[in-house]
C-alpha cells in the first residue's frame, strides 16, 4: 500500500530564505508526482507536474525533484515571500488514484 | 476549454440529516470523475470514482454513497449525516484514460 510522507508538518522562515519541502513515497512503481498549493480554506492550485520519466520541472521560484529509486520528491521555493505561506501537498500519481501527504504548512515571515 | 464547478461551496448540516453535494464538468465527455476528503488534521483520501455512467467504484468503507446519472455529473450523498462526515470535499475529473487529475474549488461541511 502507497504511504506520502511530508516533512516537515510546519515551517516557518523569514522572508527571503530559500527552503526546501521534502515529500517520501513507499512504492515507487508511480506514474507521475504532482505538487500542489492550498490556501486555508480553499481548494487545490496545481504548482508542478513531474511525469516518471522526468527528474525535475521549474515554474518561477519553484522548482520540484522527483527520485523515483529513493522515492522521493523535493520542492524547492527560492527567495520566499509572504505571499508564499499555505500548505503545501505533494501526491503521487497512480491508476485512478491520487495519494497525497498529509502537507507542509508553510508560513513566511515579513 | 473545460471547468469543474461544485456547490455548495459552504454547508452546515445537523447530525442525522440527508447530504447531497454535486459536482459537474463543462468543456469535455467521457471523463473520470472522482470525490476526496480532506478530514480536520487528515491527508486528502480518495473516496469514490467514475468511469462511466452509472459505474462507480468505493475506496473506504463509509457512510456516504456516489451516484453518476449523467455523463458529467458526479453526486455525493449521505442518507444521515454522522459528526465524522465534517470536512472538505473535492471533486475531481480526468481525461479518459490519462492519469492527470484538474481539481473542483471544494466544498466545505460543517456537521453539528
Amino acid at each position: 500500500k502507497q504511504e506520502v510522507t511530508q516533512i516537515p508538518a510546519a515551517l516557518s522562515v523569514p522572508e527571503g530564505e530559500n527552503l526546501v519541502l521534502n515529500c517520501s513515497f513507499t512504492d515507487s512503481a508511480i506514474y507521475n508526482l504532482q505538487w500542489f498549493r492550498q490556501d486555508p480554506g480553499k481548494g487545490l492550485t496545481s504548482l508542478l507536474l513531474i511525469q516518471s520519466s522526468q527528474r525535475e520541472q521549474t515554474s518561477g521560484r519553484l522548482n520540484a525533484s522527483l527520485d523515483k529509486s529513493s522515492g522521493r520528491s523535493t520542492l524547492y521555493i527560492a527567495a520566499s515571500q509572504p505571499g508564499d505561506s499555505a500548505t503545501y501537498l505533494c501526491a503521487v500519481i497512480g491508476t485512478y488514484k491520487y495519494i497525497f501527504g498529509t502537507g507542509t504548512r508553510l508560513k513566511v515571515l515579513a | 476549454s473545460q471547468t469543474i464547478h461544485q456547490w455548495p461551496a459552504t454547508l452546515v448540516q445537523p447530525v442525522g440529516s440527508p447530504l447531497s453535494l454535486e459536482c459537474t464538468v463543462e468543456g469535455t465527455s467521457n471523463p473520470n470523475l472522482y470525490w476526496y476528503r480532506q478530514a480536520a488534521g487528515r491527508g486528502l483520501q480518495l473516496l469514490f470514482y467514475s468511469v462511466g455512467i452509472g459505474q462507480i467504484s468505493s475506496e473506504v468503507p463509509q457512510n456516504l454513497s456516489a451516484s453518476r446519472p449523467q455523463d458529467r455529473q458526479f453526486i455525493l450523498s449521505s442518507k444521515k449525516l454522522l459528526l465524522s462526515d465534517s470536512g472538505f470535499y473535492l471533486c475531481a475529473w480526468s481525461f479518459r484514460g490519462q492519469e492527470t487529475q484538474y481539481f473542483g474549488p471544494g466544498t466545505r461541511l460543517l456537521v453539528l
